[in-house]
């Protein structure tokens, strides 16, 4: 069975830095890209970067492009999001996510609060 | 970049009722849509992708058509088990946009 299962969440002031982590089983992590989707406390699902499967193609969106940075280490079968220049705006769970859409970790929550 | 406008944002119904979603693209996708079901508490679940593909194991009560700039969400017979928050998404390409979101209730 495939398991994604995020860690790393938590409270974090106004300007914090965090790194999340997803750890993959049941697959070959390596053949898949993957992504960092999120959602804010009782609102939708927003979509916040890539990473191909060697790394070698990386995206985000324009919400967290130049504070946060996905990677991945193919080796742990863990995938990554760092989270730099936190803001209040940046609480919400946050979820890796398999590029074929399904299979989602269970999420991690991040508040960002003084 | 390509935005989703999903319709109606809430929808009421009744177990048994038949149920459309909506889901419009701000430029064509061709077929490359997706749609999930979000339980509270829970992370999404893929129901549809490729715009009528059905996952393994999702009730053949759901279902999906569309294509460009139109698509829908079907649910043939609505059971309890139903009442939730879906969203549609472009698998196409990135950024990858999700819907707003519908959420069906209770009536």
């Amino acid at each position: 069975d495939v398991h994604l299962v995020e860690s790393g969440g938590g409270l974090v002031q106004p300007g914090g830095s965090l790194r999340l982590s997803c750890a993959a089983s049941g697959f070959t992590f390596s053949v898949y890209s993957m992504n960092w989707v999120r959602q804010a406390p009782g609102k939708g699902l927003e979509w916040l970067s890539y990473i191909s499967g060697a790394s070698a193609t990386i995206y985000y969106a324009d919400s967290v492009q130049g504070r946060f940075t996905i990677s991945r280490d193919n080796a742990k079968n863990s995938l990554y999001l760092q989270m730099n220049s936190l803001r209040a705006e940046d609480t919400a769970v946050y979820y890796c996510v398999r590029v074929d859409g399904g299979h989602w970790g269970q999420g991690t929550l991040v508040t960002v609060s003084s | 970049d390509i935005q989703l406008t999903q319709s109606p944002s809430t929808l009421s119904a009744s177990v048994g009722d038949r149920v459309t979603i909506t889901c419009r693209a701000s430029q064509s996708i061709s077929g490359w849509l997706a749609w999930y079901q979000q339980k509270p508490g829970k992370a999404p679940k893929l129901l549809i992708s490729k715009a009528s593909s059905l996952e393994s194991g999702v009730p053949s009560r759901f279902s999906g058509s569309g294509s460009g700039t139109e698509f829908t969400l079907t649910i043939s017979s609505l059971q309890p088990d139903d009442f939730a928050t879906y969203y549609c998404q472009q698998h196409n390409s990135y950024p990858w946009p999700f819907g707003q979101g519908t959420k069906v209730e209770i009536k």
